[in-house]
């Protein structure tokens, strides 16, 4: 998983299984979370939100978690695909400011046929 | 189709050269941002602008500069000043009380 201010981790799965992301977030007071997927070369593209008033989102085969207690956030990806693979980003919003997102520097995920 | 369109997708400079990055959105939106990456790191805000005609420096503005004069348009210049400028350069937009960026493809800039 990652952590804002860590170095870019990697994880490799295989076609098929299920791929967790983590991100730690440090602002306590961040309320709006976000996680994009950036392929090679491309801008990153938005996968799914979640604001702090929930624990848990569904979009088509991604779940994202939010632990507020530990300040802990996660994307679940389901039956993992090839073009899955990519540079992941967690941003939250934070100070609570909406037009000003902070990244984590990303997970590399590698998808093995 | 709505969408941001950063030109041109490679850009080479040379020392000492200004070179300007476009970016263009018609998705109506009022904020824009510029974002710097390097290999292996996150995304590092350069410049952003809530509105026209006013912008604010980000954590890493230094050798850079930009204008707002028009809601669709939010043009980055990569100065002589900026020491190190090869990198992929990505802008966004956003409705800021919606919160998530729309970003454009990219333009990765190499000096030569």
């Amino acid at each position: 998983g990652e952590s804002v201010g860590l170095h870019l981790p990697t994880l490799s799965v295989q076609e098929g299984d299920n791929s967790i992301i983590n991100c730690a977030y440090s602002n306590s007071a961040s309320d709006y979370f976000i996680w994009y997927k950036q392929e090679s070369g491309k801008g990153p593209q938005f996968i799914i939100d979640i604001r702090s008033n929930m624990d848990k989102r569904q979009g088509q085969r991604v779940t994202v978690l939010l632990n507020k207690t530990v300040k802990h956030l996660s994307l679940q990806i389901a039956a993992t695909q090839p073009g899955d693979s990519a540079v992941y980003f967690c941003a939250e919003n934070s100070g609570g400011s909406n037009y000003k997102l902070t990244f984590g520097k990303g997970t590399l995920l590698t998808v093995n046929p | 189709d709505g969408g941001i369109t950063q030109s041109p997708k490679y850009l080479f400079r040379k020392e000492g050269q200004n070179v300007t990055l476009s970016c263009e959105q018609n998705l109506n939106h009022d904020a824009m941002y510029w974002y710097r990456q390097d290999p292996g790191q996150g995304l590092r805000l350069i410049y952003y602008s809530q509105i026209v005609n006013d912008f604010q420096k980000g954590d890493i503005a230094e050798g850079y500069s930009v204008s707002r004069e028009k809601k669709e348009s939010f043009p980055l210049t990569v100065t002589s000043a900026q020491k190190n400028p090869t990198a992929f350069y990505l802008c966004a937009s956003s409705i800021p009380s919606r919160g998530g960026y729309t970003f454009g493809s990219g333009t990765r800039l190499t000096v030569v």
